[in-house]
């Protein structure tokens, strides 16, 4: 099984709240991790990736950040939410450098008030 | 810069008929590409891919082609029917940390019965 879980499915937050979404994956060891946004209308935004336990890249500065403290798990955060957080977010798993697709959780819908 | 562009925010086909969406690329180095299709409040679903050293592969009604003179994709979806209704990236890669993937901005494909 390669599947991936993402929760909440669906948030409502005030402006200057905390968030932390998690996702985690089953399936294969040490996968590439990734977590993207889609805004309103837009496309998918690279926002975090991570190789392995304890790397995060990242590709957009912001005030979100994320953390893999167990090999199948991701976590995303912030700790004062704005207004321009909101949107769909995505988590995605890859495997090594090889020519793989990233296969998508379900997502969490974020809206921030 | 968007490295990859879907020029075409939405497109209407006839149940039965040819259904291309495309998308162009700027970024020489990418050496992968993808067709994900989305329903709405979903993740997207992985289509269909294809090498750089490929300019055709084909999957049942799907098949996408590549043209890396012109720096183009497309995909075709033959015949189209109204469940292929749905939001569709183009999406690509360059060998390298995490191969993330950079996306273009979706067409909605509607398949009209």
């Amino acid at each position: 099984s390669q599947t991936i879980h993402q929760w909440p499915a669906t948030l409502v937050q005030p402006v200057g709240s905390p968030l932390s979404l998690e996702c985690t994956v089953e399936g294969t060891s040490n996968p590439n991790l990734y977590w993207y946004r889609q805004a309103a209308g837009r496309g998918l935004q690279l926002l975090f990736y991570s190789v392995g336990i304890g790397q995060i890249s990242s590709e957009v500065p912001q005030n979100l950040s994320a953390s893999r403290p167990q090999d199948r798990q991701f976590i995303l955060s912030s700790k004062k939410l704005l207004l321009s957080d909101s949107g769909f977010y995505l988590c995605a798993r890859g495997q090594g450098f090889s020519y793989n697709e990233q296969f998508f959780g379900p997502g969490t819908r974020l809206t921030v008030l | 810069d968007q490295q990859v562009k879907q020029n075409s925010p939405s497109l209407s086909v006839q149940e039965g008929r040819i259904s291309i969406l495309n998308c162009d690329y700027t970024n020489s180095m990418f050496d992968y590409f993808l067709w994900y299709k989305k329903y709405p409040a979903e993740g997207p679903t992985f289509l269909i891919s294809i090498s750089s050293i490929k300019d055709k592969n084909e999957d049942g009604r799907f098949t996408v082609f590549l043209n890396k003179s012109a720096k183009h994709l497309s995909l075709h979806i033959v015949p189209s029917q109204p469940g292929d209704s749905a939001v569709y990236f183009c999406a690509a890669s360059n060998f390298g940390s995490a191969r993330q993937l950079t996306f273009g901005s979706g067409t909605q494909l509607t398949v009209l019965p």
